[in-house]
């Protein structure tokens, strides 16, 4: 079973801060990686998708991955109260027959007004 | 817009029933995905389905099984309902386009079993 690895959290942050959440995989192979919030009682709602190394930035989103460390990062600029959340972090992997995303259990964020 | 149906938002069933969840996309998506989520767990891949009449196992089968006999429509059966399968049952698909495998997910069924 490939592991995606996430910090539970609660991850607090003041309003307007950076707040970081950050994401390890087991499977040295994988190529595609996203990262999804979920509100209370929602469903998941991609937010960003990444790709190769490096930086990929979108408004107050911007997505890190560094293949070779296994670890992939999303960083929230000028956090809002809106933005607390469990934060997912998904990974492209092969399951038993076929390609599917493996998802981490998320990281609860918070934002304090 | 990715647009994706579940059949209900709320369920309530017994014990031993046979439940269907359904799932219906208003595109010509190929792959389907059932998961359910469960606080402490997170999401868990049921089954998929690459296309019409095909079905692939996930990580926890057990318990349930999917039909899909048209392209647009993804059924996720359990068969003789227990209380342990009372989760958040979550549809998906993926887009088309390219390499891309980004997932889109439906809005989600609240079952409980008593």
């Amino acid at each position: 079973q490939k592991e995606v690895e996430q910090n539970s959290g609660p991850l607090s942050v003041p309003e307007g801060a950076i707040a970081s959440l950050n994401c390890t995989y087991s499977d040295r192979v994988s190529q595609s990686f996203f990262w999804y919030r979920q509100y209370s009682g929602k469903s998941p709602e991609l937010i960003m998708s990444i790709y190769s190394n490096g930086d990929k930035e979108d408004g107050r989103f911007t997505a890190q991955l560094n293949k070779a460390s296994q670890y992939v990062s999303l960083l929230i600029r000028d956090s809002q109260p809106s933005d607390s959340a469990t934060y997912l972090c998904a990974v492209k992997g092969y399951i038993n027959s076929g390609y599917a995303l493996n998802f981490g259990k998320g990281t609860s964020l918070l934002v304090t007004p | 817009d990715v647009k994706v149906t579940q059949s209900s938002r709320y369920l309530v069933k017994r014990t031993g029933e046979k439940v269907f969840l359904e799932c219906v996309q208003d595109m010509d998506h190929e792959n389907m995905f059932w998961y359910r989520q469960d606080p402490g767990l997170g999401l868990r891949l049921i089954y998929f389905s690459y296309d019409v009449k095909m079905k692939e196992k996930g990580d926890i089968p057990e318990g349930y099984s999917v039909s899909r006999e048209k392209k647009e429509r993804f059924s996720l059966i359990l068969e003789s309902a227990s209380t342990n399968q009372t989760s958040m049952y979550l549809c998906a698909l993926t887009s088309p386009s390219g390499r891309t495998y980004e997932q889109f997910f439906g809005p989600g069924t609240r079952l409980t079993v008593l």
